[in-house]
């Protein structure tokens, strides 16, 4: 069964930075692509960030390129999103998903909750 | 404001059919394929379709999905309670170098 849990979410305060990690299981971690997706409160998903399945291509979204670094740490099966400077508008749910590459997000966990706030 | 355009909201009575439209570009629907996912609040989004048309197994053959030039279809048939949920297209964008969603559809089961 493929699993992803989320986790390393909670409340930071505005210009501070964060850790998210996504453990897996059920599947052979370093052959998958993985990408870093979020849901502001009410609104809708956006895609964040990509990590092909040889850790070193990344892509990120303009909205925030330079202040987010994801990669892959095959030997903890475990994807993880570096954030910093981040604002009140980075609150939102934070989710990881396995990739079909860059087409498709094959299986999402169920998310981890950051909120930026003083 | 998302680079692809769904309707915001659809609905219809159970056992009828609804189409959620997805509008994009060259550079994204136009070159690319498209994907569709389930959503329902708190819990992980679902994967319904992908390469364009394509289900996957658990998936039943009530959801299917096309394409025309920049612009994708979903389809659900015989719809039910259980499909109530909002619905996203997603895609890569060649010149962004990026995901794409789409700004999300809620379906309505009436």
């Amino acid at each position: 069964q493929v699993l992803l849990v989320e986790s390393g979410g909670g409340v930071v305060q505005p210009g501070g930075s964060l850790r998210l990690s996504c453990e897996t299981s059920g599947f052979t971690f370093r052959d998958y692509s993985f990408h870093w997706i979020r849901q502001v409160p009410g609104k809708g998903l956006e895609w964040l960030a990509h990590v092909h399945s040889n850790g070193l291509d990344k892509y990120y979204a303009g909205s925030v390129k330079g202040r987010v670094t994801v990669s892959k740490d095959n030997s903890k099966n475990t994807l993880l999103l570096h954030m910093e400077s981040l604002t009140p508008e980075d609150t939102a749910v934070y989710f990881c998903a396995r990739g079909g590459g860059f087409r498709y997000y094959e299986s999402w966990g169920r998310g981890t909750l950051v909120t930026v706030s003083s | 404001q998302s680079l692809l355009t769904q309707p915001p909201s659809v609905s219809a009575a159970p056992g009828q059919k609804v189409t959620i439209s997805c509008s994009g570009t060259s550079s994204n629907i136009g070159s690319q394929s498209v994907s569709w996912y389930q959503h329902l609040p708190g819990t992980a989004p679902r994967l319904v379709i992908f390469d364009d048309h394509n289900r996957p197994s658990e998936i039943p053959d009530r959801f299917s999905g096309s394409k025309s030039g920049t612009s994708a279809t979903l389809a659900i048939t015989g719809l039910q309670t259980g499909d109530e949920a909002d619905y996203y297209c997603a895609t890569w964008d060649y010149s962004l170098n990026g995901g794409l969603f789409g700004g999300g559809t809620r379906l309505t089961v009436l």
